[in-house]
Parts: C-alpha cells; structure tokens; sequence
C-alpha cells in the first residue's frame, strides 16, 4: 500500500487557470506538510498542518491555498496560475508535532507545468 | 541563520569509488540531521539520520556521522554502484525539514 499519495503525478495547464493537488497518508501521522522543488531541484516548504491546523506558512503567494478535511488529507489549491508556478510539489507526513525531528515520509510527487 | 550547505554536484564517480559528499549546517543548538535520496522520477526518500552530537547513521553501505565541532554531516560511501546514482538531500530539522541545494551523483559502470 502506498504510505504517501499525490494526485495528479502529472499536471499540465494554461496560465490563469485555477487547479488543485490533493495528498492523503495513511501512516496515521499527525503532521502533513507541502513542499515545492524549482528546476534547480532545490527544495522549500510551503506549508505544514498538524491534526488540521496550520502550524507553518511560509512566504508564498495567497494564489496558494492548503485545505486539510481530515488529518490524513492535505490538498493545495493554486488560484491563477503562472508560469513561475512550474515545478514538482511534494506532500509529506511526519508523526511528531513538525518540529522535523521525526522521519518525514514523501509521495511521489506532482510534476506542474504551466504554459 | 538556520541553513545546510552541501557541495555542489554533479559528482561523477566510477563503479566501486569512494563517495564523499560534504555537508554543513548552522543552527542554534543541536538540530536532528538527515540524508535523503531522491532516485529519477521519484519522490525523497530517507537514507539515514542521527539525532544528536557523534551519531553515526548508516544504511545500504552509506554513514555519515554527526560532528559538533564542525558542524558537519558529511556523506560517505566505500564503493558506490550504478544504482546509487540519484540526487542527495542534506538536512536539518526546524520548524520543517531544511533542505540543503542537494547533489547529483552519478555512477558509471
């Protein structure tokens, strides 16, 4: 069974448009959290929630929206895409509180383009 | 400030080489510290970590060990394969994991 899931893997969209990734685990952990991977491969957290809460909101654009349901599912909404938006976004768990002492797990990551 | 720098890559290396990649962080106090690998197409995977000051992590033949004095986490391996070739992950723990830029390794046969 996959531990950490993402879709789509593939993404591809005009510039504008609104589109979301969804991530869900099902490793029980209490702490989800999405990162972005530019084209340097070079990787930054955008945000992290715990039992539903936000807890990290880094530097990013209000065009990214996290919403949590449930612990087990973390989605990103993206609002008027650009074409700086092109990259690969990881979703992640982890068990602990997100002070990041804890193994983080990843999924497979969702690969955007925007044209 | 809080970051991880690790050397630049790409590091290319034949089968059975000695792989050395450097990594150093600054932090207040002793934050956990990680190697992850990210193989082509996939997403990051834990390769080994320690939690505090002169661990040694190991796994798959790969240790790094962590030094206070020189605030380091250097990545080694004795004799690397074909299939270590993949992008390698430094990091830190704060408020999230901090990432270093990461290195590519390859190996050729």
């Amino acid at each position: 069974d996959t531990a950490v899931s993402q879709t789509p893997k593939y993404l591809v969209t005009q510039m504008g448009n609104d589109k979301s990734i969804k991530c869900e685990q099902n490793l029980g952990h209490d702490t989800m959290y999405w990162y972005k991977q530019d084209s340097k491969k070079f990787l930054k957290i955008m945000f992290s929630y715990n039992n539903k809460e936000l807890i990290i909101n880094e530097t990013v654009p209000n065009r990214f929206s996290p919403k949590s349901p449930d612990k087990a599912h973390l989605n990103l909404h993206i609002n008027s895409l650009e074409l700086g938006d092109s990259a690969v976004y990881f979703c992640a768990s982890s068990q602990d509180r997100g002070t990041g002492q804890e193994t983080q797990y990843f999924g497979p990551g969702t690969r955007l383009l925007v044209l | 400030g809080n970051s991880v720098t690790q050397m630049e890559g790409p590091v290319t290396l034949s089968e059975e080489a000695f792989l050395t990649i450097n990594c150093t962080y600054t932090a207040t106090g002793y934050p956990s510290l990680f190697w992850y690998v990210q193989y082509p197409g996939e997403g990051l995977q834990l390769l080994l970590k320690a939690t505090k000051a002169d661990d040694k992590g190991s796994n798959k033949g790969f240790e790094a060990t962590y030094r206070k004095e020189t605030t380091s986490f250097h990545l080694e391996k004795g004799s690397v394969q074909v299939s270590d070739s993949a992008v390698y992950f430094c990091a830190r723990h704060g408020t999230a994991l901090i990432f270093g830029k990461g290195t590519t390794l390859s190996v050729s046969s």
